[in-house]
C-alpha cells in the first residue's frame, strides 16, 4: 500500500471547472484503476489501465478522462461534464492478482 | 457484466459474538473473491481473499467460505471485538485475464457493541 501515492487528499472544485487527481506508484506494476465511492456506498470503477499508453472505460466513465503516458502515473481528470463529482476517489493497482488502494482523494464541489 | 449483492447492509453484534456477511455474484467466470475492511475516512484494506479453487480459508478470527455452484461467498468473524467495527465490502473479479478489476458489493456496516 505504501507504494501508491494519491494527491491532493482534499480538493474543492467550482462549477464548470476541470480538476486532475494524481496517482503515482513506485512498485512497477502494470495494472492500475480508478474507483469512485459515494458516501455510504460501494466502490464503482471509472477507468482502468493494463499497460502504458492503453486504458479502458469502467462502469461510470462519463465525465472523466485519464492518461497513462508513464507506467508509474495514472492521473484522473474530472471534467465539467461530470455533474455530480463530489465523492471519494481511490486509485488502485494490481499486485499479484491482489488489488491495493491508495489513501484516496476527497473531491467536493463548491 | 458482473453484479455483486451483499447482505445485510448493517449488522450489530455484542462483543464476543460472531458476525456473518453474505455476498452473491452473477458471473460464473469470476474466480477471485476478496474482502475489504474500511474504517471511516480511510481506504479499503484487504483482510482476506479466496480463489475459486478453494472452498474455505481461515486467518485467525476471520474466515471466508465459497460456494461456486450457488455463486455465493461469506465472511465469518468470530469473537468480535470493538475494533472490528467498520464497513466491510465483498468483491469479485476474473483474475489472470482481461481487466481483472473488482466489482464491489454495497457494503455492510458492522457495529460491535462492548
Amino acid at each position: 500500500d505504501g507504494g501508491i501515492t494519491q494527491s491532493p487528499k482534499y480538493l474543492f472544485r467550482k462549477e464548470g471547472q476541470n480538476v486532475t487527481l494524481s496517482c503515482e506508484q513506485n512498485l512497477n506494476h502494470d495494472a492500475m484503476y480508478w474507483y469512485r465511492q459515494d458516501p455510504g456506498q460501494g466502490l464503482r470503477l471509472i477507468y482502468y489501465s493494463q499497460i502504458v499508453n492503453d486504458f479502458q472505460k469502467g462502469d461510470i466513465a462519463e465525465g472523466y478522462s485519464v492518461s497513462r503516458e508513464k507506467k508509474e502515473s495514472f492521473p484522473l481528470t474530472v471534467t465539467s461534464a461530470q455533474k455530480n463529482p463530489t465523492a471519494f476517489y481511490l486509485c488502485a493497482l494490481n499486485s499479484g492478482n491482489t488489488i491495493y488502494f491508495g489513501e484516496g482523494s476527497w473531491l467536493t464541489v463548491v | 457484466g458482473e453484479n455483486v449483492e451483499q447482505h445485510p447492509s448493517t449488522l450489530s453484534v455484542q462483543e464476543g459474538d460472531s458476525a456473518v456477511i453474505k455476498c452473491t455474484y452473477s458471473d460464473s467466470a469470476s474466480n477471485y473473491f476478496p474482502w475489504y475492511k474500511q474504517e471511516l475516512g480511510k481506504r479499503p484494506q484487504l483482510i482476506i481473499d479466496i480463489r475459486s479453487n478453494v472452498g474455505e480459508k481461515k486467518d485467525q478470527r476471520i474466515a471466508v467460505t465459497l460456494n461456486k455452484t450457488a455463486k455465493h461467498f461469506s465472511l465469518h468473524i468470530t469473537e468480535t471485538q470493538p475494533e472490528d467495527s467498520a464497513v466491510y465490502f465483498c468483491a469479485a473479479s476474473i483474475q489472470d485475464t482481461g481487466r481483472r478489476a473488482l466489482t464491489f458489493g454495497s457494503g455492510t456496516r458492522l457495529q460491535v457493541q462492548p
